[in-house]
Formats: C-alpha cells, structure tokens, sequence
C-alpha cells in the first residue's frame, strides 16, 4: 500500500522562474491538504482540496500560487515567479474523509531558490 | 490563533528514560493528534485522541487529554535512540476543511 508520494523531493529554482510540486495521495483518499514548514517551525495550513475543487484556500497567499486536485492524476501546487522567501519544505497529505480522521503526510518537497 | 504550542521545546535523555512532551491549544476540539517527524522526512501519524477520551495507548506511547485546561501530553516510555525527532501536536479545526493546526514541535534526543 503505497503512502502519499511528492516528487520531486528536491527543486531549485532561480528567482523568477515556476515552481511545480507533485503530490499523489494515498489510494483511496480523496481528501488533499498543502501545508509550508520553514526551518525549526511547525507546518503551516495552505490548501485543501479534494477532487476537482478547491474547498478551502484560506492559507494561500493571494498571487503567485494556485493549487489544483485534477479529476485524474497528482494534485499540483504551482508558484509562480519564485521569490527567496519561498525557500521552504512543502507536504502534502491526504485523508479518506473527514469527521476525526488521521491525515498521512508525504515526504515533502525542498524548494530552495537561488 | 489556534496554534498548539508544545513543551518543553527541547528535551535531551538517556535510552530508557521516560520522555513527557506537553501541549496547549486554544480553542475547542473534536480531535488531537501528535505527529513524529524524523530530520528531512515527513510527519507520521502516532495516535489521534477525540474529545471525549481522557487517555489513550499505543505501544510504548501514552497520551493524555484534559480539555478543561486545553492541554495534551505525550509519555513516550523506555525511549530508544530511534525515538529521537520533532514531536507535533495538532488539532483540526472544527467544521470545514478540518485542516490541522500545529505547534512550532519539540526536539527529542535520546542518547544511546
């Protein structure tokens, strides 16, 4: 049973160029959420997803990213015009539903930028 | 803010010692969970404890809750030097995305 895949595990971008991190949930989950960890912090809410459509963004800065959960393939969250400060360790997790259920993170993705 | 906060922020021991984490949050919750992340690597899942649970167990962990204080422990027994990593507590917020709140984790080093 494969867990929550992100690839890739490691990005570097230059400062203005596109950022794309991949995340495919576990089998049968349906349920998708993007969280940031910057370096000795906790993880930071971005987006939740679920097939198709974005439910609830209200961690998402305004411009810049976007987030989506296709009907098939990996959910995509995508920043654009990278800035230094975007330099950080992004996961993925995934859940079967909602109503006290444990969500199963990914291994993350290091986006540094040059 | 709804942001869990964990003490003590960092704890060295002995293998075999008893490591105790606490955390505090601050709104109500259905749910709270702690999450382990070893250096470099995602967070895994160790135990959920809903609201109306006092005390869980799960192997050699043991979880309190008392939401009259808003506060969770963490008792991990017999520590091993494979237990050492950032622990997380984290509540899903009530109602909508039940997207999980964390705090900033407590570093454990168990010294072989």
């Amino acid at each position: 049973n494969a867990g929550v895949m992100q690839n890739p595990r490691h990005l570097v971008r230059r400062r203005g160029q596109e950022a794309r991190l991949r995340c495919s949930p576990m089998k049968g989950h349906s349920h998708v959420y993007w969280y940031r960890q910057l370096p000795e912090e906790g993880l930071k809410f971005m987006v939740y997803l679920q097939k198709e459509n974005i439910i609830d963004e209200s961690g998402m800065p305004k411009e810049r990213f976007s987030a989506e959960f296709p009907k098939e393939g990996p959910s995509i969250l995508r920043i654009q015009q990278v800035v230094r400060g975007d330099s950080a360790a992004y996961f993925c997790a995934s859940s079967p539903g909602r109503g006290n259920q444990p969500q199963h993170f990914g291994d993350g993705t290091r986006l540094s930028i040059l | 803010s709804q942001q869990g906060e964990e003490d003590p922020q960092a704890l060295s021991i002995q293998e075999g010692e008893n490591a105790t984490m606490n955390c505090s949050y601050k709104t109500s919750i259905n749910n709270l969970q702690w999450y382990r992340q070893n250096s470099g690597r995602g967070l895994v899942h160790l135990i959920l404890i809903r609201s109306n649970e006092r005390e869980k167990h799960s192997g050699r962990l043991r979880v309190t809750l008392d939401t009259s204080k808003k506060s969770s422990s963490l008792l991990i027994t017999a520590s091993r030097a494979a237990d050492t990593a950032s622990y997380f507590c984290a509540n899903p917020t009530q109602g909508g995305s039940e997207k999980l709140v964390f705090g900033k984790g407590m570093k454990l080093t168990v010294n072989p």
